[in-house]
C-alpha cells in the first residue's frame, strides 16, 4: 500500500518568514495530493491540493509543488502569520478508483512566532 | 447545510464495553470514511464506503465494524472496547471531486 512520509515534524518560524513542509510517497500510481490544516481541537480542513497532471499550484500565500519522478511534494507558505500556526498534514491517494481513501503523513506542527 | 456531523463528541468506556459512533452528511456524498488520529501518527483509515450498502477495510480495521444502510449515514462500531482504541475518531465524506470534508471528531477514552 501507499506510504507517506512527512518532514519536519515541528517547524518554528518568525512571522513574515517562509515555511516549507516536504512529503514523499511510495506508490507511483498516486495522483492526488491534498494538504490539510488542523488547528488545535478542530477538524482537518483542506487548504490546497494538486493532481499529478500539474507541477505547481498556488493560492495566495500558499503553494504546492509536485515532483512525480522523485515522488515528493511540498507545501510552501510565504509571509507567515500567527494564524498559520497549526498542524499540517499531507496526503496521497489514487483517484478514479473505487477506493479514493487518503494515506496521510504524520503531520508537521508549525509555530509562527510573532 | 450542516456538512458532516458526528455523534457523540466525547465518550468514556470501560474495557469490554461496546458503542457505536454515528457520522451523518447532508451533501449527498457517495464516499464516506472513518479515520482515527493518534499523537504523532497522523490520521489512519479504519474503514470506508463507496456507496450505500457497501463497506471496505482500511489500514487499521481490527476491532471495528461499520455499516452504511443509508447513503447519508456511516456507523462505526466497537464491539469490545480496548484501551488501544483510545483515540480521536474522524469521519469524512467526499463526492467525485476528491476533496474530503471532515466531521468535528469524537474523542473516545477506554479505561
Amino acid at each position: 500500500g501507499e506510504n507517506v512520509e512527512q518532514h519536519p515534524s515541528t517547524l518554528s518560524v518568525q512571522e513574515g518568514d517562509s515555511a516549507v513542509i516536504k512529503c514523499t510517497y511510495s506508490d507511483s500510481a498516486s495522483n492526488y495530493f491534498p494538504w490539510y490544516k488542523q488547528e488545535l481541537g478542530k477538524r482537518p480542513q483542506l487548504i490546497i491540493d494538486i493532481r499529478s497532471n500539474v507541477g505547481e499550484k498556488k493560492d495566495q500565500r500558499i503553494a504546492v509543488t509536485l515532483n512525480k519522478t522523485a515522488k515528493h511534494f511540498s507545501l510552501h507558505i510565504t509571509e507567515t502569520q500567527p494564524e498559520d500556526s497549526a498542524v499540517y498534514f499531507c496526503a496521497a491517494s489514487i483517484m478514479d478508483t473505487g477506493r479514493r481513501a487518503l494515506t496521510f503523513g504524520s503531520g508537521t506542527r508549525l509555530q509562527v512566532q510573532p | 447545510n450542516a456538512g458532516v456531523t458526528q455523534t457523540p463528541k466525547f465518550r468514556v468506556l470501560k474495557t469490554g464495553q461496546s458503542m457505536t459512533l454515528l457520522c451523518a452528511q447532508d451533501m449527498n456524498h457517495e464516499y464516506m470514511y472513518w479515520y482515527r488520529q493518534d499523537p504523532g501518527m497522523g490520521l489512519r483509515l479504519i474503514h470506508y464506503s463507496v456507496g450505500e450498502g457497501t463497506t471496505a477495510k482500511g489500514e487499521v480495521p481490527d476491532g471495528y465494524n461499520v455499516s452504511r444502510l443509508k447513503k447519508q449515514n456511516f456507523l462505526l462500531g466497537l464491539e469490545s472496547a480496548a484501551p488501544s482504541q483510545t483515540s480521536v475518531y474522524f469521519c469524512a465524506s467526499s463526492y467525485t471531486k476528491d476533496t474530503q470534508y471532515f466531521g468535528p471528531g469524537t474523542r473516545l477514552t477506554v479505561l
